[in-house]
């Protein structure tokens, strides 16, 4: 069972607008959770994160958004450059379980010129 | 120089072939990962080492091993690689006294099992 979701495989969006991506989970346990990002040929890097006691994290042009009630966390890239253009991974941890990621599939980011 | 180094970053091999990937990382963590990334699946845990004595089997171990040779060096090894092997193969690390859970990646490692 896929404890974490991103139902989009795929995104696009104009230079200077908003990226919203979506990640769902079902695991209670989840406590912190991670946005990471791909670029081809290369691993994934940290993006930003937020614990389970926030439900906003902002860094910059990133922002990530918690709804613990509806277990659902988006990511919003304002504005969106031709640079953010890459697969975004959501992954959750549970506190006790030291370190283990579970990942959700990837959702690839198109920024258009 | 990268942080965390993969060797190799291409292999095509056989089907019955022993293969070892390895893993080396010069940030000084305890903590050390092995993801397997299929397209549509994201990135499945492997084996997960917290320290040398340490090893564990995470979500998809079967048909795997690993080895901890020292805090630096973590290898994966496929001792009789079958098509469904085929992925990209990433290694991360983390410190333990990093409450954040941040993980840090390696370039993957693109294998094929023909």
């Amino acid at each position: 069972d896929q404890q974490v979701k991103q139902n989009s495989p795929s995104l696009s969006v104009q230079e200077g607008r908003i990226s919203i991506l979506n990640c769902d989970y079902t695991n209670s346990m989840f406590d912190y959770f991670l946005w990471y990002k791909k670029y081809p040929a290369e691993g994934p890097t940290f993006l930003i994160s937020i614990s389970s006691i926030k439900d906003k994290n902002e860094d910059g042009r990133f922002t990530v958004f918690l709804n613990k009630s509806a277990k659902h966390l988006s990511l919003h890239i304002v504005p969106s450059q031709p640079g953010d253009s890459a697969v975004y991974f959501c992954a959750a941890s549970e506190g006790t379980s030291g370190s283990r990621l579970t990942f959700g599939e990837g959702t690839q980011l198109t920024v258009n010129p | 120089d990268a942080d965390v180094t993969q060797t190799p970053r291409n292999r095509i091999t056989k089907t019955g072939k022993r293969i070892m990937l390895e893993c080396s990382q010069t940030k000084g963590h305890d903590r050390m990962y092995w993801y397997r990334q299929d397209p549509g699946l994201g990135l499945r845990l492997i084996y997960y080492s917290f320290d040398v004595k340490d090893i564990n089997k995470g979500e998809i171990s079967d048909g795997y091993s690993v080895s901890r040779q020292a805090q630096a060096k973590f290898s994966l090894s496929l001792e009789s690689a079958i098509p469904n092997q085929t992925a990209l193969y990433f290694c991360a690390t983390s410190d333990p006294r990093d409450h954040t859970d941040t993980q840090y990646f390696g370039p993957g490692t693109r294998l094929t099992v023909l």
